[in-house]
């Protein structure tokens, strides 16, 4: 079975540049996480999707990112314009449903560096 | 003060050593709990669901203390490839909303 796909794998581009991750969750999977981990800050969640619709984006750190998700196969997390500080490890991750006990699955990540 | 907070690593040890993983969450209101393994530069990945009544798979012993609020996870017979970092889990509402510990660092040596 196909698991949580993320693209690009890598990703190291100049401060100021667009930077677009993209993720496939797994199919029948209705809830969608996106995660940034740095060593500082451990994994934090920026913001997760139910049924492709916005729920909770308090972990966004600010109006540079946005995150989409137009159908339940596919969401993007957007930079713009891309700073230094954003340099981190990005997560894709989804669930069954969006309730207490499912377990939430991720991707490989993208491993992003702004230079 | 961290919502979750664990015991600070890493973690060395010898194969075939028991090792005990400690966690507290500050949220009363935390409803389920879970152990993620998260090996070098890979995604995490769910070890256990952690249950009121404590639960067991092969090696792996997970306890929950509510009145506590407290989570463990106990490895016995370590393997050299139980070398990882071990995220403790809390969801505290309904939703999916997980929120991670920092992670504990194990490393089992030969």
């Amino acid at each position: 079975d196909a698991g949580v796909i993320q693209s690009p794998r890598h990703e190291v581009t100049e401060m100021g540049q667009e930077v677009t991750l993209r993720c496939k969750p797994i199919s029948g999977h209705n809830s969608l996480f996106w995660y940034r981990q740095t060593m500082m800050r451990g994994l934090e969640l920026l913001i997760y999707f139910n049924n492709n619709v916005p729920i909770d984006d308090s972990g966004m750190p600010e109006d540079r990112f946005s995150a989409k998700m137009p159908n339940a196969s596919f969401s993007t997390l957007k930079i713009q314009p891309s700073e230094p500080r954003d340099s981190a490890v990005y997560f894709c991750a989804s669930s069954l449903v969006s309730n207490s006990y499912q377990p939430q699955h991720f991707g490989d990540g993208t491993r992003l560096s702004i230079l | 003060r961290k919502e979750v907070e664990q015991d600070p690593g890493p973690f060395n040890v010898p194969e075939g050593a028991t090792v005990a993983f400690n966690c507290t969450y500050s949220n009363s209101a935390s409803q389920s709990f879970f152990w993620y393994r998260q090996d070098c530069r890979k995604e995490p990945k769910l070890l256990m669901s952690v249950y009121s009544s404590g639960n067991e798979d092969g090696r792996f012993t997970a306890q929950l203390n509510r009145a506590s609020q407290y989570i463990s996870l106990l490895i016995r017979d370590s393997k050299l490839s139980d070398s990882a970092t071990y995220l403790c889990v809390v969801n505290r509402n309904q939703g999916g909303k997980l929120i991670f510990g920092q992670g504990t660092e194990l490393s089992v040596k030969p």
